[in-house]
């Protein structure tokens, strides 16, 4: 069974540009999760997905974030305008419904210079 | 709010030494806890996790940790360390609360195995 798979695995780009990144869940697990850790700091909670809906969205730092998963499958994390602060390990997780362990994929390292 | 707290971001042990990686939480009610592990360049591998039951919990590669409530700790123990166990370890949460899914990490513990 494969799992949780991210793209890209490394983003440079510049303050002001926008940038997307990817996460596949593992194959039937409904819930989805987006993670963030800024150098330094642990690891912090963004988002949660139930299918296609967003279930909990209380860790978006702020509106130049925004995540979708049409269709209740993959998953997008755009960032737009990207700004210095937004640097760090993006992770995505999921797990099956009601369960509570979340499997995690290997992350994007985002920098913005 | 839940918060978890990793004492000591980098420990050092030497192979074939006791592992112990301390992790307390601060929650309104008992919550879900969990170890996950990252290797390097991996992503977080789930070690081991407890929701109810037994107290003591036994995880993957020979961890093993202990909820203990009055003590609001979850520590994680390994009785000797290999080099492979080099890696970071981190402590997480969740609240039991259903639909309240979201995991709360401590600052992780680099562990760095000396031979």
């Amino acid at each position: 069974e494969a799992g949780v798979t991210q793209f890209p695995s490394h983003s440079v780009i510049e303050k002001g540009q926008t940038v997307t990144l990817r996460c596949d869940p593992i194959s039937g697990h409904d819930n989805l999760y987006w993670y963030r850790r800024v150098m330094g700091k642990e690891i912090k909670f963004l988002l949660h997905f139930v299918k296609e809906s967003k279930q909990d969205e209380s860790g978006m730092p702020n509106n130049r974030f925004l995540a979708e998963r049409t269709g209740g499958t993959y998953s997008t994390l755009k960032v737009q305008p990207a700004e210095l602060e937004d640097s760090g390990v993006y992770f995505c997780a999921s797990s099956q419904e009601f369960r509570r362990e979340q499997y995690f994929g290997p992350g994007t390292r985002l920098t913005v210079t | 709010a839940q918060s978890v707290t990793q004492l000591g971001s980098h420990v050092s042990v030497s192979e074939g030494a006791l592992v112990l990686l301390r992790c307390n939480y601060s929650s309104s009610v008992p919550p879900y806890l969990f170890w996950y592990v990252q290797y390097p360049n991996q992503g977080l591998q789930l070690l081991l996790k407890y929701t109810t039951g037994a107290t003591l919990v036994k995880g993957i590669n020979g961890f093993e940790a202990e909820f203990k409530k009055s003590e609001t700790s979850f520590h994680l123990t390994k009785p000797s360390a290999h080099m492979s166990d080099a890696a970071e370890y981190f402590c997480a949460v969740s609240d039991p609360v259903r639909g309240n899914n979201r995991l709360a990490f401590g600052k992780g513990n680099q562990v760095v195995v000396i031979p």
